[in-house]
């Protein structure tokens, strides 16, 4: 049973680029949410997919956009880097089908270097 | 708005017993969590608490005390491996499953032979 899988691993970008972040969510969970953990900081919540819609946002501005497609995989997209966007971007699944609250599993991350 | 309070590191010795505590102020509150990070790693779960009381894990235990907005993480019998960043989460309740959660700034801990 595949866990939660991301890619790619590092990308390093220059400011003002855009950069998109692919998320692959465990088997039989079908909600996905992203965060962003600065070095030294506990993750952030960006925002969470579910249904191909984005159903919570934290605050994040504009530029942080997504995407989920029918096989519940997810995109993170970032327009017009800074360098404060430097970090490990860490995606969650979990399932709504469920009953009661459900564990969040993270995958490895991907961690972006913004130069 | 929403915060969590945790010691920012912790040292103990390989054998011994650790709490790590968390205070939390919330909007809402649909229940505590708590994640392992090792350096490098993606957070991983440990326990959750959504009433009062000790929920217990092998050699990992969680307590909540809703009334102190407060709970704690104690891990006994302690390993090397053990060595890692621990995070306090708060989340809210969406429609039947986790939403969002909200992260402590994490505890670090170190464990010495």
């Amino acid at each position: 049973d595949a866990g939660v899988t991301q890619s790619p691993t590092h990308l390093i970008k220059t400011r003002g680029q855009q950069v998109t972040l692919r998320c692959s969510p465990k088997s039989g969970h079908d909600t996905v949410s992203w965060y962003q953990q600065a070095l030294g900081q506990g993750p952030q919540f960006i925002f969470q997919y579910y249904e191909e819609e984005e159903r919570q946002r934290g605050n994040f501005p504009d530029r942080f956009s997504g995407h989920q497609f029918p096989n519940y995989s997810s995109e993170l997209n970032v327009n017009a880097l800074l360098l404060g966007d430097s970090a490990l971007y860490l995606c969650a699944s979990s399932s709504r089908t469920g009953v009661g609250t459900d564990t969040q599993y993270f995958g490895p991350g991907t961690r972006l270097t913004v130069l | 708005g929403q915060s969590l309070e945790q010691p920012s590191e912790v040292t103990a010795v390989e054998g011994a017993i650790v709490q790590i505590n968390c205070t939390y102020q919330t909007s809402g509150f649909y229940g505590l969590s708590w994640y392992q990070q090792h350096d490098g790693g993606a957070p991983t779960f440990l326990s959750y608490n959504a009433l009062d009381g000790l929920e217990e894990t092998g050699r990992f235990s969680s307590f909540l005390s809703r009334s102190d907005s407060y709970g704690y993480l104690l891990l006994q019998e302690l390993q090397m491996k053990d060595s890692a960043s621990y995070f306090c989460a708060v989340g809210g309740n969406y429609g039947g499953s986790q939403g969002n959660l909200i992260f402590g700034k994490g505890t670090k801990l170190s464990v010495k032979p």
